[in-house]
């Protein structure tokens, strides 16, 4: 079955300098989160779109901004990356709806190293 | 009381062992409750959903206490394989209809099964 992708895997940004990562969910999935994950925590939500329009906030920097593309695709823009930055990100999708479905399948994370 | 907390761990069991965890969680309306596994530096994958009174599947058995508000996982004959994190989620309760599930993670419990 299909899941969610995200890319890239891997990437190493300095200070200061901007990154973007992608997220594609699982097809027919309408709703995409992005969390990050610091090393030794637990996951963090970031932000939340449902249907194109952002559904939820969380601890998410005003240097970070998101949006849900018309595929359902989602990018997470970072800039002006400080070194507490560095983190795996997370990207699931679920399908909207009530109470029991919703359930969230996460990608294989983008793991973002500053230097 | 914070959202979810879990048994802060690590356990350690043989192959064989049964072994349990705990994990409380402070909004007593919340529906849904899900339990993740969590391998080194990869992505949450769903393990257990728990909508009712519990969920087993095979050697896994998920028990909800609605009035202590607490849900439990337990594992029985533990595998090597099960050396993980494993992560307690409760989603906040909404009857929007809309999709906005931001999941909130316990901490995780280190689970290693020894040979």
């Amino acid at each position: 079955a299909a899941g969610v992708i995200q890319s890239p895997r891997h990437l190493i940004k300095e200070k200061r300098e901007t990154a973007t990562l992608k997220c594609y969910p699982i097809p027919r999935h309408d709703t995409v989160y992005w969390y990050q994950q610091g090393p030794g925590q637990d996951p963090q939500f970031l932000i939340s779109f449902y249907e194109k329009m952002q559904s939820d906030k969380g601890s998410i920097p005003d240097r970070f901004s998101a949006q849900q593309f018309s595929d359902y695709h989602s990018e997470l823009n970072m800039s002006s990356l400080e070194l507490g930055d560095s983190a795996l990100y997370f990207c699931a999708s679920s399908l909207g709806g009530r109470l029991r479905s919703g359930t969230q399948y996460f990608g294989p994370g983008t793991r973002l190293t500053v230097l | 009381r914070k959202e979810v907390e879990q048994d802060p761990g690590p356990f350690n069991v043989p192959e064989g062992a049964t072994v349990a965890f705990n994990c409380t969680y402070s909004n007593s309306a919340s529906q849904s409750f899900f339990w993740y596994r969590q391998d080194c530096r990869k992505e949450p994958k769903l393990l257990m959903s728990v909508y009712s009174s519990g969920n087993e599947d095979g050697r896994f058995t998920a028990q909800l206490n609605r009035a202590s508000q607490y849900i439990s996982l337990l594992i029985r004959d533990s595998k090597l394989s099960d050396s993980a994190t494993y992560l307690c989620v409760v989603p906040p309760f909404t009857n929007s209809g809309g999709s906005n599930y931001k999941l909130t993670f316990g901490k995780g419990t280190l689970l290693t099964v020894n040979p």
